[in-house]
């Protein structure tokens, strides 16, 4: 069945340490691959996407995050945590042949300590 | 270019009851997709609208059911609410095409059913 796991629901890390967000699917073929940040009381705006070529990609907010086929993962992360990264953070895949329709994961958690 | 907007932003019903639910998306953008986020999950695919016609539906019984009107701006209605229905409901506008083109997302509303 097609899925989108992520592993850690709940993730606490100190300021100025480095954060990795695990993300793993399940799909056919190679889905586009997404991750979003969603802050209390807000939408989700998106960090950074995955469709082909380099398989590291950089986003917003100096997030990068790694595909890697043989292991169907799409992992975040990101060097050095500011307080206001704490957020909950969503994998998310789609299908062209769906029209990009979003599958999402059940999010991790991130708490910044100071 | 005003973003994508949602009405209302808290909502209170009782079981049994109706809700529609208002989002006006993006400028130039002619597809709205909905979301159903329950309280610590990810958000799930209800249905995409596309050019006024309903482009694909998730998992959601018929008594989820959506509008999108001329000007692409869209309503999900939801009959006989149950109290599994208490969630964040997230509207998202794109411009489909055979290219990707990134969703935004909008607030949300919070429905509560009691």
């Amino acid at each position: 069945a097609q899925s989108v796991t992520q592993p850690d629901i709940h993730i606490t890390v100190s300021e100025g340490a480095s954060l990795e967000l695990r993300c793993n699917y399940s799909y056919g073929a190679t889905p586009y691959l997404f991750w979003y940040v969603q802050s209390p009381g807000q939408g989700l705006q998106l960090l950074l996407k995955y469709f082909s070529g380099d398989t590291l990609v950089q986003g917003i907010k100096g997030f990068e995050a790694e595909f890697k086929r043989s292991q169907s993962s799409f992992n975040l992360r990101k060097p050095s945590v500011h307080w206001s990264d704490a957020a909950e953070y969503f994998c998310a895949v789609g299908l062209r042949s769906n029209d990009y329709k979003l599958s999402f994961g059940a999010g991790t958690t991130v708490t910044v300590r100071a | 270019e005003t973003g994508v907007t949602q009405s209302p932003t808290h909502l209170i019903k009782t079981r049994g009851q109706q809700v529609t639910l208002r989002c006006s998306s993006q400028s130039g953008h002619n597809t709205v997709s909905w979301y159903q986020q329950a309280l610590g999950q990810g958000p799930q695919f209800i249905f995409q609208y596309y050019r006024e016609e309903e482009n694909g539906r998730g998992n959601f019984p018929p008594r989820f059911s959506g509008l999108q009107f001329p000007n692409y701006s869209s309503e999900l209605n939801v009959n006989a609410l149950e109290l599994d229905d208490s969630a964040l409901y997230l509207c998202a506008s794109s411009l489909l095409r055979d290219s990707y083109n990134e969703q935004f997302f909008g607030p949300g509303t919070r429905l509560t059913v009691l």
